[in-house]
């Protein structure tokens, strides 16, 4: 069953502009970790973030972990053409498996 | 690193056939996972090895899916008597112990 959900569904925006997803989960978690995705390939690890941090930067990527919502926002600034792709949140719990969510579509127009 | 590799990229099969995936995983991973995706959906979890040892499987692999990783190394999953509802991208994955995991490009499946 899919842990997390990604709102929204589909994200269009202008080169330049700063784009944020959000994942909402359900059940308590060891870290949340994002995930890229081109069209027709496999997953790209971008961040991971322990429950015990509340933001973590990793070049123009930042994430944020609110434990008491259960949720985590991904915001890529100044975002580029080639950023386009499908994210994914994934939380781990028991320490094996990642549960990964349905995912956000962006789009960067040029 | 070579990265995961993952054989064949694509295959179609009749129904009621069966198929077999190889995955390759970066050679000192030792935990391979398979997750299933389907259009517009993210990756469903499957089952994951720790070196030879299969460790958890998903309610979702029926009895006509199983998964092998002889020797720690690589890894096979068979689907048998396929059903156009298999029609899937069939990732894998590995990892060192609790690392974030490295994917392959995914072996696409369809069912006729």
């Amino acid at each position: 069953s899919q842990q997390g959900e990604e709102d929204p569904q589909a994200l269009s925006i202008q080169e330049g502009e700063n784009a944020t997803m959000n994942c909402s989960y359900k059940t308590s978690i060891n870290n949340l970790q994002w995930y890229r995705q081109n069209s027709g390939r496999g997953l790209v690890h971008l961040i991971l973030i322990r429950s015990n941090e509340r933001e973590k930067h990793s070049g123009r990527l930042r994430v944020t972990l609110d434990t008491s919502k259960k949720s985590s926002s991904l915001l890529i600034t100044a975002s580029r053409a080639a950023d386009t792709a499908s994210y994914f949140c994934a939380t781990e719990t028991s320490g094996s498996r990642l549960t990964f969510g349905e995912g956000t579509q962006l789009t960067v127009n040029p | 690193d070579t990265g995961v590799s993952q054989n064949p990229r694509h295959k179609i099969t009749k129904r009621g056939q069966n198929v077999t995936f190889r995955c390759d995983p970066i050679s000192e991973h030792n935990r391979l996972y398979w997750y299933r995706q389907t259009l517009g959906q993210g990756p469903e979890f499957l089952t994951y090895f720790q070196n030879e040892a299969q460790l958890e499987k998903s309610r979702l692999l029926s009895d006509r899916f199983s998964a092998e990783r002889p020797k720690g190394s690589f890894s096979t999953l068979e689907i048998q008597r396929t059903e156009q509802g298999d029609s899937a991208m069939y990732l894998c994955a590995s990892s060192l112990d609790y690392s974030p995991l490295h994917f392959g490009n995914g072996t696409r499946l369809t069912v006729t």
